[in-house]
């Protein structure tokens, strides 16, 4: 069964700290691998995106890793900010279909405190 | 600045009302989505639609209807709303041209929802 696993389910550092949000997925034929952001009451915004052959990738103080053979993927947020406060999305595309089919994970919800 | 627009953002409406959500996009994307979300949980897919009077139902069995006479237009309808329909609903579109990788991965790029209160 095609799932995507995120740990931990909630996280909360202070400002200024460094913190990893997991992601283990059995999505087979694997695509892509995306994580997005969703701030409260509102939709999901994309970060980064990875296919099979990238390890990591970074978009200013995130940083995604991919390992494909374990089927893990790790976000890594630098410096963390009270705007970092949101609910981080590990989103996998299969292969399998025309549609492109995405498996949701439940998101890890970050609060950062001052 | 947004691309994809959600209309009503907040709705609370008594059981047995008929209702439309609006989903509008300008990025001339050809594919567009409905998701359903509940708090703390993932989204699942109920309608998506490859184009212009293509509509699909999703892996989440769902009492609403879609219709895509536009392009850029996607609404999703509940004739009869009920208690168990509360909940969020975010429209996604995507195109073969993306705009972050330049490649053709698809990225689904997300509207603010809505959120539903039947009561």
């Amino acid at each position: 069964k095609n799932q995507v696993e995120q740990s931990p389910q909630s996280l909360i550092i202070l400002e200024g700290k460094n913190c990893t949000l997991q992601c283990n997925y059995t999505v087979s034929p694997f695509s892509n691998l995306r994580w997005y952001k969703q701030d409260t009451g509102r939709g999901p915004v994309s970060l980064t995106i990875m296919t099979f052959s990238e390890n990591t990738k970074s978009n200013g103080r995130y940083t995604a890793t991919l390992d494909a053979d374990t089927k893990q993927s790790s976000l890594h947020i630098t410096a963390s900010q009270l705007s970092d406060s949101a609910s981080y999305i590990c989103v996998v595309s299969d292969r399998g279909s025309t549609l492109g089919r995405l498996y949701f994970g439940r998101g890890t919800q970050l609060t950062v405190w001052p | 600045e947004a691309d994809i627009y959600q209309t009503p953002r907040y709705l609370v409406i008594g059981t047995g009302k008929k209702i439309t959500l609006e989903c509008s996009q300008t990025m001339g994307h050809d594919k567009m989505y409905w998701y359903q979300q509940d708090p703390g949980m993932e989204l699942h897919l109920i309608h998506y639609s490859y184009g212009v009077n293509s509509t699909e139902k999703g892996d989440l069995s769902s009492e609403s209807t879609v219709s895509r006479i536009r392009t850029e237009h996607f609404p999703l309808t509940l004739e009869s709303a009920r208690p168990s329909h509360t909940s969020q609903y975010l429209c996604a579109s995507s195109g073969n041209r993306d705009r972050e990788t330049s490649g053709t991965t698809d990225t689904q790029y997300f509207g603010p929802g809505t959120r539903l209160t039947v009561l």
